[in-house]
């Protein structure tokens, strides 16, 4: 069985820093694309990053660039966010995503139950 | 980046009967190379993480219950739930892939 598990979420003060993590387990994680994917309380999806199988290729939301950095440990079949400068609009529930393909991104396959990110004073 | 814009909010639907949700990009996410459209429907249930429910527009998921159908090209879209069950309550999001990757607004589908 596939599984995500995020973990490292929190309540941090605006400026502050936040790494979050994924584990997963029940497939061949070098073989996939991954993805950070955002919900903030109430509202609708946001994609934030994602990453290629050889991290070749890193995409980043407008809203996170220059923010947010994701990586990925192929042998530790884990994939991270670093968060940097937060902002109050970053508080979110975070998930973790699998995609459908390796080397490009296409749909969000499978999801994590997400770690919850808070950005407050 | 392109824009989907789902319709409507929300709906409330009898048990059994037909909910269309309808999705709507700025451009077309029809990839002239491979006649493929890069659009996903997803599912969420109230306290949990999405599901994905269809890909390239139409092709159901393994396990998707075949009342759950997505129909359009190009730049329009629908998805189809012809009997509609209890267990349906949920928010449905479309997403394109054609060009990074944009989320729908989604749909919020309650029972009348």
């Amino acid at each position: 069985e596939v599984q995500l598990v995020e973990s490292g979420g929190g309540l941090v003060q605006p400026g502050r820093s936040l790494r979050l993590s994924c584990a997963a387990s029940g497939f061949t994680f070098e073989n996939y694309a991954m993805h950070w994917v955002r919900q903030a309380p109430g509202k609708g999806l946001e994609w934030v990053s994602g990453i290629t199988w050889n991290s070749r290729s890193i995409g980043y939301a407008d809203s996170v660039k220059g923010r947010f950095t994701i990586s990925r440990d192929n042998a530790k079949n884990s994939l991270y966010l670093q968060m940097d400068s937060l902002r109050a609009e970053d508080t979110a529930l975070y998930y973790c995503v699998k995609d459908d393909q390796s080397s490009t991104y296409w749909y969000f396959h499978v999801w994590g139950r997400g770690t919850l990110v808070t950005v407050s004073s | 980046d392109i824009v989907m814009t789902q319709s409507p909010d929300s709906l409330a639907v009898s048990l059994g009967e037909r909910a269309t949700i309808n999705c709507k990009s700025s451009q077309s996410v029809l990839y002239r190379s491979d006649n493929k459209n890069y659009l996903a429907w997803y599912q969420q249930k109230a306290g949990q993480p999405p599901k994905l429910l269809i890909s390239w527009a139409s092709t159901r998921e393994s396990g998707v219950p075949d009342r759950f159908r997505g129909s359009g090209s190009g730049t329009d879209f629908t998805l189809t739930i012809s009997s509609l069950q209890a267990e349906d309550v949920a928010v449905y999001y479309c997403q394109q892939y054609y060009s990074n990757l944009t989320f729908g607004g989604g749909t919020k589908v309650e029972i009348k």
